[in-house]
C-alpha cells in the first residue's frame, strides 16, 4: 500500500514554544491531506482538511490561528503548533489519499508532550 | 456529538473463535464505512471498508456487516488470532473514504491464546 511519513514521531518541548510536525506521501500525490488528533482513550478527532495549494478547512472548535497547516506540494503538509501549552500534548496523526485512492492512508503519528 | 460510536470499549475472545466488533452511526447522510486497527503510538491500519449500498463485504479472515435501517455495522473476524490484538476503530465518511473521517471511540480486542 501507499507510504505516509510523519515526522517527527516524538516531541517534547517547552510551554510556550512551537512545533512542527510534517506529514509525507513517500509514493504517490497527495491532493489532500487531513490532521487528526487523539488524546488518551479517546478518538481520533478530525482537526483540519488540508488541500494542497489553498488554505486548510478547520473544524469547530480547532483554532486556526494556534495549528498551522501549510500544504505547499503534493508531497508535503505540515502542522505547526504554535505557543504550545501542556493542554496541547495529544498524539496528532496525518493521512493523505488522492483522487484516484479507495482509502486513507496514514502516518505513523506523533506523540507530542509540552512541559 | 458523537455521530459514530463504539459502545464496547473492550472485548476478549479465545483464540480461534470469532471476534464480533460493533458500531452505530446517527447520521444518516454516512454513506461510506470503514474500519481500522491501532496499535499505541502508532497510525491506523486500513482493514476493510463497505459502501452503503453494499451489506456486507468480505476479505479473508475479515467481514463488515452494514445495516442501514439501524444506522450499524460490525466486524466479524474469523478466526481470531493473538496478533489480532489492538484497537479497533470504525469511521465513516460522506462520499467516500477520500473525504474526512469521522471516527467511533475504538474497541480493545484482547485475543487469548
Amino acid at each position: 500500500g501507499a507510504v505516509v511519513s510523519q515526522h517527527p514521531s516524538r516531541v517534547i518541548c517547552k510551554s510556550g514554544t512551537s512545533v512542527k510536525i510534517e506529514c509525507r506521501s513517500l509514493d504517490f500525490q497527495a491532493t489532500t491531506m487531513f490532521w487528526y488528533r487523539q488524546f488518551p482513550k479517546q478518538s481520533l478527532m478530525l482537526m483540519a482538511t488540508s488541500n494542497e495549494g489553498s488554505k486548510a478547512t478547520y473544524e469547530q472548535g480547532v483554532e486556526k490561528d494556534k495549528f498551522l497547516i501549510n500544504h505547499a506540494s503534493l508531497t508535503l503538509s505540515t502542522l505547526t503548533v504554535t505557543s504550545a501549552h501542556p493542554e496541547d500534548s495529544s498524539f496528532y496523526i496525518c493521512s493523505a489519499h488522492n483522487r484516484g485512492n479507495t482509502e486513507a492512508f496514514f502516518g505513523q503519528g506523533t506523540r507530542l508532550t509540552v512541559v | 456529538d458523537q455521530q459514530v460510536k463504539q459502545n464496547s470499549p473492550s472485548l476478549s475472545v479465545q483464540e480461534g473463535r470469532i471476534s464480533i466488533l460493533n458500531c452505530d452511526y446517527t447520521n444518516s447522510m454516512f454513506d461510506y464505512f470503514l474500519w481500522y486497527k491501532k496499535y499505541p503510538a502508532e497510525g491506523p491500519t486500513f482493514l476493510i471498508s463497505i459502501s452503503s449500498i453494499k451489506d456486507k463485504n468480505e476479505d479473508g479472515r475479515f467481514t463488515v456487516f452494514l445495516n442501514k435501517s439501524a444506522k450499524h455495522l460490525s466486524l466479524h473476524i474469523v478466526p481470531s488470532q493473538p496478533g489480532d490484538s489492538a484497537v479497533y476503530f470504525c469511521a465513516a465518511s460522506i462520499g467516500g473514504a477520500t473525504n474526512k473521517l469521522i471516527f467511533g471511540t475504538g474497541t480493545l480486542l484482547a485475543v487469548q491464546p
